[in-house]
């Protein structure tokens, strides 16, 4: 069974940082793609972040390009969110979702529970 | 980038009748591999979404076959054939066939009446 648990959310202040966790089972991790989706506080779903399988190839939404950085460790199967720069736009419950390739391009299938993450002073 | 259209925002439905939603896109959403990355996508209240549809027709495993996806080139629908309470929710479409970024719909809330 696929399974994917984020962590690491909480409040921080605008400004700080955060680095966002999801844990990945249940499938070989290193053979599919992985993303970052959020959704804000009564919103929609926006996509973050994505990188291929090897780690080799990381993508980015432009409003958060130089201030996140995507990254994933193979052989524990986590992947990372590090979120540098905050602001309260940033406000969201932040899912990680499977993409269904190695590359990206395609769909995601799988998400996990999401973990939230309030940018406030 | 691609945006993704969908209609109507709101849809109240009665249990036991059909519903249907439509998402459009700006561009055809065929990719180079010739296929058409567009999916649905349920989200309940205080969960995380989880895939009904993808590419544009097919049933996940465990989808009822109430569901189903149709569609081509920039114009898709999911249809529901008979509503339960347990449809109840957000529908997002998505495609994933021009990226960065992969896009959504703005969602679709359906209600029971």
């Amino acid at each position: 069974e696929v399974q994917l648990l984020e962590s690491g959310g909480r409040l921080v202040q605008p400004g700080g940082s955060l680095r966002l966790s999801c844990a990945a089972s249940g499938f070989t991790f290193s053979s599919h793609a992985m993303n970052w989706v959020r959704q804000a506080p009564g919103k929609g779903l926006e996509w973050v972040s994505g990188i291929i399988g090897s780690g080799g190839s990381t993508y980015y939404a432009d409003p958060v390009k130089g201030r996140f950085t995507i990254s994933r460790d193979n052989s524990k199967n986590i992947l990372y969110l590090q979120m540098s720069s905050l602001r309260a736009e940033d406000t969201a419950v932040y899912y990680c979702a499977r993409g269904i390739y190695f590359i990206m391009g395609g769909m995601v299938d799988f998400w996990g529970q999401g973990t939230l993450v309030t940018v406030s002073s | 980038d691609v945006v993704m259209t969908q209609s109507p925002r709101s849809l109240p439905v009665t249990l036991g009748q059909p519903a249907s939603i439509s998402c459009r896109s700006s561009q055809s959403l065929v990719y180079i591999d010739g296929n058409t990355y567009l999916g649905w996508f349920h989200q309940r209240p205080g969960q995380s979404p989880r895939r009904l549809i993808y590419q544009v027709s097919n049933r996940d495993s465990g989808v009822p076959d109430r569901f189903s996806g149709s569609g081509s080139d920039t114009d898709f629908t999911l249809k529901i054939s008979r509503v339960e309470a347990e449809d109840a929710g957000v529908y997002y479409c998505m495609q994933g066939s021009h990226w960065p970024p992969y896009t959504f719909g703005q969602g679709t809330k359906l209600e029971i009446k």
